[in-house]
């Protein structure tokens, strides 16, 4: 079974056009998160949500809407999509407080959007 | 503000080289976790390791061990005999106590050649 989830695994699209990227997990996690990894390799943070509320938007533009409907899911919107998003974006999620697992993120296989 | 610095950007060795990767990190708080990923050509980010500051023990696994010194805020990660399978690339990351945001490096690009 797998942990964290993303589809679609690749997106290719047109500039201008709007998109979701869809996340599950299933490990029970409090805590989802929205990475992403552009050319060179960066990891970035984009949002972070925590039982369906936002607790980290890291300066990310209007365009890209997280929602939660429920604590095993985060998806991405991204309205009228430019060239500068093509990039991979993971999903991730992590218990937050103590125990074994503390601080540890677990992720998905990534979604890799194209835009053209 | 918390920071992580990975100085090399690629490394290539020759297989069954050892080869080490720095990791240089800031942070104020003093508990806090480390962690090294690996994204191998295939995309996904592959845990490997993490650590706790108030446990400064190397840790071996196999060929692969770590290095941690807060001295210095550092969390080196050696891999011994290198193999072409070890092609990746390489990301230390830091995360406060019930942290809720991973701070990665930049990453390490490691080359293997047969």
């Amino acid at each position: 079974d797998t942990a964290v989830s993303q589809t679609p695994k690749y997106l290719v699209t047109q500039m201008g056009n709007d998109k979701s990227i869809k996340c599950e997990q299933n490990l029970g996690h409090d805590t989802m998160y929205w990475y992403k990894q552009d050319s060179k390799k960066f990891l970035k943070i984009m949002f972070s949500y925590n039982n369906k509320e936002l607790i980290i938007n890291e300066t990310v533009p209007n365009r890209f809407s997280p929602k939660s409907p429920d604590k095993a899911h985060l998806n991405l919107h991204i309205n009228s999509l430019e060239l500068g998003d093509s990039a991979v974006y993971f999903c991730a999620s992590s218990q937050l407080g103590q125990g074994e697992n503390t601080g540890e993120l677990f992720f998905g296989e990534g979604s890799r959007l194209t835009v053209l | 503000a918390q920071k992580v610095t990975q100085a090399q950007t690629e490394i290539s060795v020759v297989e069954k080289e050892d080869v080490t990767l720095d990791c240089v990190y800031e942070t104020r708080d003093t508990t806090y976790y480390l962690f090294w990923y690996k994204q191998p050509p295939s995309g996904e980010l592959v845990f490997l390791i993490r650590r706790n500051s108030f446990d400064e023990q190397n840790e071996i696994s196999g060929r692969y061990s770590w290095n941690f010194q807060k001295s210095t805020s550092s969390f080196n990660f050696t891999i011994t005999a290198s193999q072409v399978v070890d092609s990746a690339v390489y990301f230390c990351a830091l995360n406060r106590n019930a942290g809720n945001m991973l701070t990665f490096g930049g990453g390490t690009r490691l080359m293997v050649k047969p």
